[in-house]
């Protein structure tokens, strides 16, 4: 059973435009996301959290948010660079912190001049 | 430089035949933890450590051991590998501070059972 759900594998957005990607997840427990982002070769690179006390969190380019009542998140990337062409795992914590992991199945995103 | 590093980065083995990946931190972080990562179904956590000689199941530990007993090093341990944990597998660390931010990983090990 998938707790965290990325169901777009895959996204195209063109240079400059809003790249934006969406997670769904089912437990209620989860107080804490947080979104990673991979190139090929690599391992996971931290990108942004979110706390569930929040809604929205903003970190220069990259924007996260939390709609709880939905179980739903999302990241915006504004604007969109294709150095930002790599696969975006959401994942989710119920403790608060980020021990306890649990991965979507992730986004592939091109950016494309 | 702040890292995380594992050893071997790919490996091809045959069925039952032992073998143990190496993670290494040099951040002086108490958590440490692996994954394994698998097409559809992102990553999922095999093990993790909370400190030295501190180990506990995360959600898919069935045929992987670990052991802590130093802070730096959390070796990952298939004492008779099957087919099924063909994967790509990930190591990570977090100083308790950083653990409201986030973990470390590791670049990565390519593991192929045949």
């Amino acid at each position: 059973d998938q707790q965290v759900k990325q169901n777009s594998p895959s996204l195209s957005v063109q240079e400059g435009r809003i790249s934006i990607l969406n997670c769904d997840y089912t437990n209620s427990m989860f107080d804490y996301f947080l979104w990673y982002k991979k190139y090929p070769a690599e391992g996971p690179t931290f990108l942004i959290s979110i706390s569930s006390i929040k809604d929205k969190n903003e970190d220069g380019r990259f924007t996260v948010f939390l709609n709880k009542s939905a179980k739903h998140l999302s990241l915006h990337i504004v604007p969109s660079q294709p150095g930002d062409s790599a696969v975006y795992f959401c994942a989710a914590s119920g403790d608060g912190t980020a021990s306890k992991l649990t991965f979507g199945t992730g986004t592939r995103l091109q950016v494309t001049l | 430089e702040a890292q995380v590093t594992q050893n071997p980065r790919y490996l091809i083995t045959v069925t039952g035949k032992k073998l143990t990946v190496t993670c290494s931190q040099n951040m002086n972080h108490e958590y440490m933890s692996w994954y394994r990562q698998d097409p559809g179904l992102g990553l999922r956590q095999i093990y993790y450590s909370m400190n030295v000689e501190v180990t506990d199941k995360g959600d898919v530990p069935e045929g992987y051991k670990v052991s802590r007993k130093e802070k730096r090093n959390f070796p990952l341990i298939l004492e008779s590998p099957s087919p099924n944990q063909t994967s790509l597998y990930f190591c990570a660390s977090s100083s308790w501070s950083h653990l409201t931010d986030t973990q470390y990983f590791g670049p990565g090990t390519r593991l192929t059972v045949l």
